[in-house]
This record gives C-alpha cells, sequence and structure tokens, in this order.
C-alpha cells in the first residue's frame, strides 16, 4: 500500500541545533514538497522538488535546507538560522503531469503524517 | 501573485445538515485549479475535491460538491449530511499554473467545523 510516511512524529531541539526532518514516498511521485504549519493558519510552502537533484526554494525557504539524492526521499534540515521553528511539518508529493479523473490525476499533493518540531 | 481567503474562522453544524465553506481566491491567470483538503485532529492533509478553472460544470464528490462562481472568484465548499467524522480544519487551496511553478499550492487559512451530535 502506497503512501509517505515522515519521522520522527514530534522532534524537540535545543536551541543552536540542526535537525533533520525524514520523509520517504513509494508512490513513484517525481516532486516533492515541505510546508510548515503554525497554530491557526494555512500551509506555507518551504522547498519544493520536481526532480532528482533538483530543488526551489518556497515562500518561507530561510533558515532551512533540503536534499533530493533519490526519488523517494526529501529530507528538511532546520537549521539554527531558522529563527522561530517551532511549528508543524508535512511533507507533501505528487506527479507533475495531467493523467485523467483517476487518483492523482488533478495533480493533487498526498500528504504524510507531518513532524511537530518544539525548540525547547 | 496568488491569493487564497477563507473567511469563516470557525463553525458549528449540527450532524445531519450542510454545512457551506466559503472560499475566494484571486489570481490573473486564467487557467488555475482548486483544491480543498481536510485535515483531521490527527494533521495529516486529505484531498477532497477538485476544480479547473475551465471545469464546465461544478466537482461533486460524494457528500462533497464545489459552488464554483467563476465571475465572482469563489469556490465554496459543500458538504451534504454532516457526520461527526467531519470535525475537521478545512483548506482551500489554489494551484499556480505553469510547468516552472512546479505544481505549487497556495494555501487560505483554513476554516475550523465542529460537528455536533
Amino acid at each position: 500500500d502506497g503512501g509517505i510516511t515522515q519521522s520522527p512524529k514530534y522532534l524537540f531541539r535545543k536551541e543552536g541545533q540542526n535537525v533533520t526532518l525524514s520523509c520517504e514516498q513509494n508512490l513513484n511521485h517525481d516532486a516533492m514538497y515541505w510546508y510548515r504549519q503554525d497554530p491557526g493558519q494555512g500551509l506555507r510552502l518551504i522547498y519544493y522538488s520536481q526532480i532528482v537533484n533538483d530543488f526551489q526554494k518556497g515562500d518561507i525557504a530561510e533558515g532551512y535546507s533540503v536534499s533530493r539524492e533519490k526519488k523517494e526521499s526529501f529530507p528538511l534540515t532546520v537549521t539554527s538560522a531558522q529563527k522561530n521553528p517551532t511549528a508543524f511539518y508535512l511533507c507533501a508529493s505528487s506527479i507533475t503531469g495531467t493523467s485523467g479523473r483517476r487518483r492523482g490525476g488533478y495533480n493533487e499533493q498526498f500528504f504524510g503524517p507531518g513532524t511537530r518540531l518544539t525548540v525547547l | 501573485a496568488q491569493k487564497i481567503t477563507q473567511t469563516q474562522p470557525g463553525m458549528f453544524v449540527q450532524e445531519k445538515e450542510a454545512v457551506t465553506l466559503d472560499c475566494t481566491y484571486d489570481t490573473s491567470d486564467p487557467s488555475y485549479g482548486l483544491f480543498w483538503y481536510k485535515q483531521p485532529s490527527s494533521g495529516e492533509m486529505i484531498f477532497l475535491i477538485y476544480q479547473g478553472s475551465y471545469d464546465q460544470q461544478n466537482a461533486t464528490e460524494g457528500r462533497y460538491s464545489l459552488n464554483f462562481q467563476k465571475a465572482r472568484k469563489s469556490a465554496n465548499l459543500v458538504i451534504s449530511a454532516s457526520q461527526l467524522g467531519d470535525s475537521a480544519i478545512y483548506f482551500c487551496a489554489m494551484r499556480v499554473p505553469g510547468k516552472a511553478a512546479g505544481n505549487k499550492l497556495t494555501f487560505g487559512g483554513g476554516t475550523r467545523v465542529l460537528v455536533k451530535p
């Protein structure tokens, strides 16, 4: 059964430390995304990748870094440069071409369960 | 720049009744896609329904339907026969068009729905 996994579910970090959030998908999707969600707010795009070894900054990329060495994996590193990293982080993936009215045919994004990061 | 506005921060609905969630959008591009997602308390985002800007008919998926009024730039979600499991936060989102945009989504602030028994 295909899907997206994120680990860990909860993560605690001390100020000044870098931390890496894992995102893995077995849906054979080319595109992957990282979003940040703050309490009572919508999702904001951090980084996205349309293909292996390529990625682009989203709206709030400062203080974050990513890599895309494998199609299945898109880890996000929250660096010490991120001033307010406490948030809920969601990873998503999608196909990149239209393919009709089947699951994924709208290029809709499929989301993982999220990682809740708290800075102590 | 694209913008999505959801003006209802929260609402109560009686079980078995219908509820309409408002969504307005702003874009200068004639080609765009609109999505609705549901976020239960577990946090995961669940895709509900999609409407393309050139679609002739309003989208429907089971108990979900989309009241798409292009001239008013609104894409309201209607949930019929509400169930207790519909209690969640609902997000409206718009896809930025164009290959270079990479299928990015712009999200509204969400509407929290609580279904009362």
